[in-house]
């Protein structure tokens, strides 16, 4: 397949948690990590690895992955993380990169 | 940073062409990958393919056979070309670097250029 899976829309009210997953068609020992991207800009990484954030995202901001499933959680979801996010699934190696569909989040 | 260059207008069957500058290290530094990948308007993101600091590259299958990506680590640049290009090859193309060694990830993104496949 082309691309991954994901809701293609999901909300949030203001405050509270809300969790996209994002269902993989790789073997075991890939990587997942999630991209956040707002109108007119570039994607920024805010989740990697086991649960890693790069310097300067939110702890609001969580992942976990069971299995062939990559989960994203924002924990107390604020107006700004109104964006499109996307996962991606990485082998270890070059030899396999895939992107999830995307899900809009809005925060009511 | 990473900047991306090139036309903003390729007619229909030609060859698209575009390139990534780094500032820093990132394609000079073997820990690193340079990746291409598109995002036609309104849609999400496609992985074009990536390439290793030794020349190593990996293309996603619907585009292989059209694609070629190289480096050339003394300009520290990565290249993109696409061949036989039609109006489905409009997107917005983002070079990006790869941490490759460890949690693989994107760790940085150019800020993309409009490509427009018409006549």
């Amino acid at each position: 397949s082309s691309e991954l899976t994901q809701d293609p829309a999901v909300s949030v009210a203001l405050g509270q948690t809300v969790k996209i997953t994002c269902p993989g068609d790789s073997p075991s020992g890939y990587y997942a990590s999630w991209y956040q991207q707002k109108p007119g800009q570039a994607p920024k990484l805010v989740i990697y690895g086991d649960n890693k954030r790069p310097s300067g995202i939110p702890d609001r901001f969580s992942g976990s992955t069971s299995g062939k499933t990559a989960s994203l959680t924002i924990s107390g979801a604020q107006a700004e993380d109104e964006a499109d996010y996307y996962c991606n699934w990485r082998g270890r190696t070059l030899d396999y990169m895939i992107f999830g569909a995307g899900t809009r989040l809005t925060v009511l | 940073q990473l900047q991306e260059s090139g036309p903003g207008l390729v007619r229909p069957s030609e060859t698209l062409s575009l390139t990534c500058t780094a500032s820093g290290d990132s394609f000079r530094n073997s820990r690193y990958y340079g990746a291409w990948i598109r995002q036609p308007p309104g849609k999400g993101l496609q992985w074009i393919g990536s390439i290793s600091y030794g020349g190593g590259t990996a293309y996603t299958p619907s585009l292989r056979g059209r694609v070629a990506i190289s480096i050339d680590t003394s300009k520290n640049q990565i290249s993109l070309k696409l061949s036989s290009v039609s109006a489905a090859d409009t997107a917005v193309y983002f070079c990006a670097r790869e941490e490759g060694i460890s949690d693989q990830r994107i760790d940085s993104w150019g800020q993309g250029i409009l490509v427009a496949v018409s006549s």
